[in-house]
């Protein structure tokens, strides 16, 4: 079984579009994370949810809406994207929220903005 | 400002040589510190963290990270580099309640 499971695995999509991202954690935790990681590797934190409540929402365009459902699943919502959007999102989980609890990963949506 | 750096953009090391990969921090208060790998198209994994206690941590694959309060460095390291450890790495600490996450070293293992 896939501990945190990310869908789609690639996403290709022209500016302006709308679309999201899926991600699911079968490991009973409380926290789940959106990151998005650039061309050059570089690893932002976007948003952090504990118990489907909002804990971290970093400086990310408000065309970006996360939104969690139960404490399973934490999805993300873009509008009108745009190229600068292009990039690698994970996702993640990890049992508490004070950032000392080892993180767990998905595996990554590639998304292409043309 | 809260800052990690790990400065070296890629670390080239032989077959069987130790290996290093470097990170220093910038964080105030006693920070959890933490090692990650990534391997082409794949998701960060875990390999270890350093809480409190022994400087010298052991973690997944046979890698080990030295903490050095002093230094404020967390350096990784393996007493003998395989080829399959070529990955990129991840150095990260906490601070307020979140993550701070290094640029990533690019670890090459040449046969």
């Amino acid at each position: 079984d896939t501990a945190v499971s990310q869908t789609p695995k690639y996403l290709v999509t022209q500016m302006g579009n709308d679309k999201s991202i899926k991600c699911e954690q079968n490991l009973g935790h409380d926290t789940m994370y959106w990151y998005k990681q650039d061309s050059k590797k570089f690893l932002k934190i976007m948003f952090s949810y504990n118990n489907k409540e909002l804990i971290i929402n970093e400086t990310v365009p408000n065309r970006f809406s996360p939104k969690s459902p139960d404490k399973a699943h934490l999805n993300l919502h873009i509008n009108s994207l745009e190229l600068g959007d292009s990039a690698v999102y994970f996702c993640a989980s990890s049992q508490e929220t004070s950032g000392t609890d080892t993180q767990y990963f998905g595996p990554g949506t590639r998304l292409t903005v043309l | 400002a809260q800052s990690v750096a790990q400065p070296e953009d890629q670390v080239n090391v032989a077959e069987g040589n130790p290996l290093t990969v470097k990170c220093t921090y910038s964080v105030s208060g006693n920070p959890y510190l933490f090692w990650y790998v990534q391997y082409p198209n794949r998701g960060l994994q875990f390999l270890l963290k350093y809480i409190t206690g022994d400087n010298l941590v052991k973690g997944s694959y046979g890698f080990e990270a030295e903490f050095n309060k002093s230094q404020t460095s967390f350096h990784l390291k393996k007493p003998s580099a395989l080829v399959s450890d070529s990955a990129l790495y991840f150095c990260a600490v906490t601070s307020n309640y979140q993550l701070i996450w290094g640029a990533g070293t690019k670890l090459i293992i040449k046969p």
